[in-house]
């Protein structure tokens, strides 16, 4: 299966801040990558599908950029309620794999 | 307005079966592939599987294949997912997603807590 890997594993940033978060895949999988946020007792959130694409709702602050296997979601200016769990998850492969995940903490 | 409203949680025994619930509305249930995703406490996502609720037609991943049963009934927009042997190793979240038509996971279920203990 595909394996995905995020770092870092925790990222400490001061609100304000660009908050930088990597994602690297094990195979291609074209553009068929997904990020998702999950805040402590919530579901997961879809933020970003198609590699690029902005769900519904989802504010301009969050982009992703990236080549290859690798991809980087960027969320431009901290908000509080960013503070969260942030996965990405290849789907052009079966089975789809999520990442580990990476926790955006408050410095 | 989408929503997926999943079974309350559960207190089982090793050995136990269950049968979790996921009850779409505000859309066409029988036209979207739902899947199932469990996060263990304090881990990440596990993707376990997916159905077409109009045809039942089922996928699952390697690593649930033949621990878990996935199936819909159309006619009650409901989704579910169950076990016929519980192990403690079975405790975690269960999540029901629906996929969109970009293959993305666009509404997610509350979750189901599932605490499998002697």
């Amino acid at each position: 299966e595909t394996v995905m890997t995020q770092s870092p594993d925790t990222l400490s940033v001061s609100p304000g801040e660009r908050a930088t978060l990597t994602c690297r895949a094990s195979q291609k999988f074209g553009s068929n990558l997904a990020w998702y946020q999950q805040k402590p007792g919530q579901a997961p959130r879809l933020l970003i599908y198609g590699a690029s694409t902005r769900a519904t709702g989802i504010p301009a602050r969050f982009s992703v950029s990236g080549s290859g296997t690798e991809r980087t979601l960027t969320i431009s200016s901290l908000q509080s309620e960013d503070f969260a769990v942030y996965y990405c998850q290849q789907y052009n492969n079966w089975p789809p794999t999520f990442g580990q995940g990476t926790k955006v903490e408050i410095k | 307005e989408v929503q997926l409203a999943q079974s309350g949680a559960e207190l089982k025994k090793p050995g136990e079966s269950l049968k979790i619930s996921c009850k779409g509305s505000g859309y066409s249930f029988p036209s979207y592939w739902i899947a199932w995703v469990r996060q263990m406490p304090g881990e990440g996502l596990e993707w376990m599987g997916i159905i077409h609720p109009d045809d039942s037609e089922t996928k699952y991943s390697p690593s649930f294949q033949g621990h878990v049963t996935i199936s819909a009934d159309k006619s009650i927009s409901t989704a579910y997912l169950q076990w016929r042997s519980l192990k403690a190793s079975d405790t975690g979240i269960y999540y029901c997603a629906r996929r969109s038509p970009a293959l993305a996971s666009d509404y997610w279920g509350q979750g189901t807590l599932v605490t499998v203990s002697s």
